[in-house]
């Protein structure tokens, strides 16, 4: 594809469960980052991947939260038993470059909301 | 804190006047860029300035960079309708490889 898809689009599931957000980066971007949108608020970034390894994790709110990356391309978030603050626009973004982030192209986010 | 924060404002023009809006940070940056985003969703890059240029240029946009004050700057010339939407800031730290961004300005273009 042309750019970096997300899925689903939005997402509304109850709290204490788990749910998994999809990243397909652009084809040949060895970088790839996962942010977080809360309404009105700038994004925070969660965590960064270069290739399949993941030497930034920090900004992952808590161990609820886990990321993974295969064959350098898809990746999953994975945000076990839900809580009402994680409700956001979750985005993700690739790049061409490992070692420094230039350009980042970003997918049309997933919107999840907590019930 | 947060790198790159935008001065919190909305700004609303008429179509064909210019905007600026600015941003600050407060560590050394490998380089700063601009991000726009329309209705709350995927964000599109507009420009990127390294930390060893002052000023860049896209068609109507213009970028100035001031690591002294650690500030930087962005211009929309001649706006159109289709310039409303939300503009970050996202500053890339030296040994960093994620962005800090701005809580983003709200500019408004009344056709």
């Amino acid at each position: 594809g042309a750019g970096v898809s997300q899925s689903p689009s939005n997402k509304v599931t109850e709290k204490g469960k788990d749910v998994e957000l999809r990243c397909d980066p652009i084809s040949g971007h060895t970088a790839l980052y996962w942010y977080r949108q809360s309404l009105g608020q700038g994004l925070e970034f969660l965590i960064y991947f270069q290739g399949n390894s993941a030497p930034d994790k920090s900004g992952l709110p808590s161990d609820r939260f886990s990321a993974e990356r295969t064959g350098g391309s898809v990746s999953t978030l994975t945000i076990q038993r839900t809580q009402q603050e994680d409700s956001a626009v979750y985005l993700c973004a690739s790049s061409s470059r490992g070692r420094q982030a230039y350009e980042q192209y970003f997918g049309p986010g997933t919107r999840l909301t907590v019930t | 804190s947060q790198q790159g924060e935008e001065d919190p404002q909305a700004l609303s023009i008429q179509e064909g006047e210019n905007a600026t809006m600015n941003c600050s940070y407060k560590t050394s940056i490998n380089n700063l860029q601009w991000y726009r985003q329309n209705s709350g969703r995927g964000l599109v890059h507009l420009i990127l300035i390294r930390s060893n240029e002052r000023e860049k240029h896209s068609g109507r946009l213009r970028v100035t960079l001031d690591t002294s004050k650690k500030s930087s700057s962005l211009l929309i010339t001649a706006s159109r309708a289709a310039d409303t939407a939300s503009y970050f800031c996202a500053t890339d730290a030296y040994g960093n490889n994620r962005l800090a961004f701005g809580k983003g300005n709200q500019v408004v273009v009344i056709p």
